[in-house]
């Protein structure tokens, strides 16, 4: 069946530091690809999306390149805040249903 | 700020109460879902409604029912919860997903379920 897997937490990084948090994903169709974040308190917001291989999702320094080839989905960014500190979840939908990882929970210290 | 508003934030019950969750978007969205958000486990999708009809129910126990009004509006009714039942209950939006399912769930933030 369709899933994704995405690397385990927590990630602690230093201010400015360059992330990279890995997801995979496997499905029967051509699905579309999603990246949420999660803050305390609050539900999953939409960071950014990619609906074909090899679209580039981008939104607030976050980049993430949907790869068929290797079925991945790797979220990136250059030099993280501390307001970045967050859960993310990787997604797909193949149009049935939406299949969200685990979670990866970050933290970026000063 | 979300289009999707979920009342209430917090809700404390004991196993015999009966209460309700709501949902409601302000996206123009014909898609509603529940969701399950318990710690360290995946999101697991409860009961979908597409254009006022429920599509999916993911072996929901009866103790949940979902019931939809209409596309702005989604409730939860809970009766006779158990201590597992214990999540955050989270309530998506979209629009009806085509082929390739390129449409974006917005989600409110949630109601905090702890049941005595």
């Amino acid at each position: 069946g369709d899933s994704v897997t995405q690397m385990e937490g927590p990630v602690t990084l230093s201010e400015e530091a360059f992330l990279t948090i890995n997801c995979t994903y496997t499905a029967t169709g051509y699905p579309s690809l999603f990246w949420y974040v999660q803050y305390p308190g609050e539900g999953l917001q939409l960071l950014l999306k990619a609906t074909k291989a090899d679209d580039k999702g981008s939104n607030k320094g976050f980049e993430a390149t949907y790869r068929k080839e290797t079925t991945s989905f790797h979220l990136e960014k250059g030099s993280v805040q501390v307001s970045d500190s967050a859960v993310y979840f990787c997604a797909l939908s193949t149009g049935n249903q939406f299949y969200f990882g685990t979670g990866t929970s970050l933290t970026v210290i000063p | 700020e979300t289009g999707v508003t979920q009342t209430p934030r917090h809700l404390v019950m004991g196993m015999t109460n009966k209460k309700s969750l709501k949902c409601e978007q302000h996206l123009g969205h014909n898609a509603m879902y529940w969701y399950k958000q318990s710690a360290k486990k995946p999101l697991e999708l409860m009961f979908v409604y597409n254009f006022k009809e429920q599509t999916e129910n993911n072996s929901v126990p009866s103790r949940f029912s979902p019931e939809c009004p209409n596309s702005s509006h989604l409730f939860l009714h809970l009766h006779t919860l158990q201590p597992e039942d214990s999540a955050l209950y989270l309530c998506a939006s979209s629009q009806a997903q085509g082929a390739g399912g390129n449409q974006p769930q917005h989600f409110g933030d949630g109601t905090r379920l702890s049941i005595l």
